[in-house]
């Protein structure tokens, strides 16, 4: 399944470093969800777009900046980070803003040093 | 509100054998129900779905669940389970226009 992309896959980083996260979907569709998945815990939505608009931010620090340039493309970038927050990051898309289905990125491995 | 319970973290199993998966939602509304897998190292990939109609949905790689409403339940089962199963195996939930609302996940552990 090549519908969703995501760049890295994985990422070292620092604390004091600046770096993003991309997601590309190739499947027409409208929305796209960043998702933050950590060990023993239930899968959490961060972010959703729908047609370029943020439509969904469940209190994410600001430290994760969201972009989404086009209904393609979705981006997470992020500075300052804490050893919490590393996870495996997800992107997902789907036709329409919490429509029927959604299609998920094989993610990237992020490890905050 | 939504929520999916899966009661069970691991379950370890033979090849061949059959396995169920349990999943329990709870919801006020009519629900869409999922269940996905995660492969080790990769994103989830949809296994099946039930959106109405016929209660027992078949998925991929062999796969089905029967949605009871009564049981709020959407248990997952495979007949006869390969290597190749071991994996991660997600349950969730939408109500539409709402937010889908993943498990905690079920480890399936097939062994020769």
């Amino acid at each position: 399944e090549t519908g969703v992309t995501q760049t890295p896959r994985h990422l070292v980083m620092g604390m004091t470093n600046k770096k993003s996260l991309k997601c590309e979907q190739h499947l027409g569709h409208n929305a796209m969800y960043w998702y933050k998945q950590s060990a023993k815990k239930p899968l959490e939505l961060m972010f959703v777009y729908s047609l370029e608009e943020r439509v969904e931010n469940n209190s994410v620090p600001s430290r994760f900046s969201p972009e989404c340039p086009n209904s393609s493309h979705l981006f997470l970038h992020l500075h300052t980070l804490q050893p919490e927050d590393s996870a495996l990051y997800l992107c997902a898309s789907s036709q329409d803003a919490y429509s029927d289905t959604q299609y998920f990125g094989p993610g990237t491995r992020l490890t905050v040093l | 509100a939504q929520s999916v319970t899966q009661l069970d973290s691991q379950v370890p199993v033979f090849e061949e054998a059959p396995v169920e998966l349990r999943c329990n939602y709870s919801s006020s509304v009519s629900v869409y129900l999922f269940w996905y897998v995660q492969y080790p190292n990769q994103g989830l990939q949809l296994l099946l779905k039930y959106l109405s109609g016929s209660t027992l949905v078949k998925g991929i790689n062999g796969f089905e669940a029967e949605f009871n409403k009564s049981q709020t339940s959407f248990h997952l089962r495979k007949p006869s389970v390969h290597i190749s199963d071991t994996a991660e195996y997600f349950c969730a939930v939408n109500s539409g226009f709402q937010k889908l609302v993943f498990g905690t996940g079920t480890r399936l552990l097939v062994s020769p």
